[in-house]
């Protein structure tokens, strides 16, 4: 069964500062990887999927890595904002195309 | 993207009342749909899958006749939590697949049991 873990479990930094989440999951046979962002009480936003036969995924100011090896993945946002306060949650994608998350990263933004 | 709601997005209810929750995809027809339920601080875990017009497939350890799962469209699925006790207080989160490899998820509905 597919475990994932996230760490660390909640991460509080200064604005501006950059921030690097990390996500390893045990089996490493997966389809691909998904990080999402979640505000309280709220749904699920993709922010970035990448493929099993990728490194790395970027959009704007997230830059998402892949060691599929290794069983890691790592979410860098640079120049952290307020408005990037909330829960990260990695998701790796097994073959029959479930998905298994980890418990998430709540990120504090201080101004 | 594709938007998914969810109705109710709170309810507060008596414990031994059933509670009805709605999933729509509204732009898109989704032939697969999901649920999750979240806890405080911990990860989504998939409850069931359910297809349009079939019995919905349900995660060992879920009991389905206490979460019951409708398909009955191509945009409507539905969640009944019945006989709802304190301990089925949670976040539950529906996600409606538009190809094998892209979901999209729900705003969630807060269920709280008294």
């Amino acid at each position: 069964k597919q475990e994932v873990t996230q760490i660390p479990a909640a991460l509080s930094v200064p604005e501006g500062e950059n921030l690097v989440l990390n996500c390893s999951f045990t089996d490493s046979a997966i389809y691909n990887l998904q990080w999402f962002r979640q505000d309280p009480g709220k749904g699920l936003t993709s922010l970035l999927l990448i493929q099993s036969s990728q490194r790395e995924q970027t959009s704007g100011r997230l830059n998402a890595s892949l060691d599929k090896s290794s069983g890691r993945s790592t979410l860098y946002i640079a120049a952290s904002q307020p408005g990037d306060s909330a829960t990260y949650l990695c998701a790796v994608r097994q073959n029959d195309y479930k998905l298994s998350f980890g418990a998430g990263t709540t990120v504090t933004v201080r101004a | 993207g594709a938007v998914v709601s969810q109705h109710p997005s709170r309810v507060i209810c008596k414990s031994g009342t059933s509670v009805k929750i709605e999933c729509r995809s509204l732009d898109f027809q989704a032939t697969t749909m999901f649920w999750y339920r979240q806890f405080p601080k911990q990860s989504l875990m998939l409850m069931a899958t359910s297809n349009e017009g079939s019995k919905a497939t349900y995660e060992q350890g879920v009991e389905k006749d206490k979460f019951l799962i409708n398909h009955a469209s191509l945009t409507l699925s539905t969640l009944t939590v019945t006989s709802a006790h304190p301990e089925d207080s949670s976040f539950y989160i529906c996600s409606a697949r538009t190809s094998r490899i892209e979901q999209f998820f729900g705003p969630g509905t807060r269920l709280t049991v008294l």
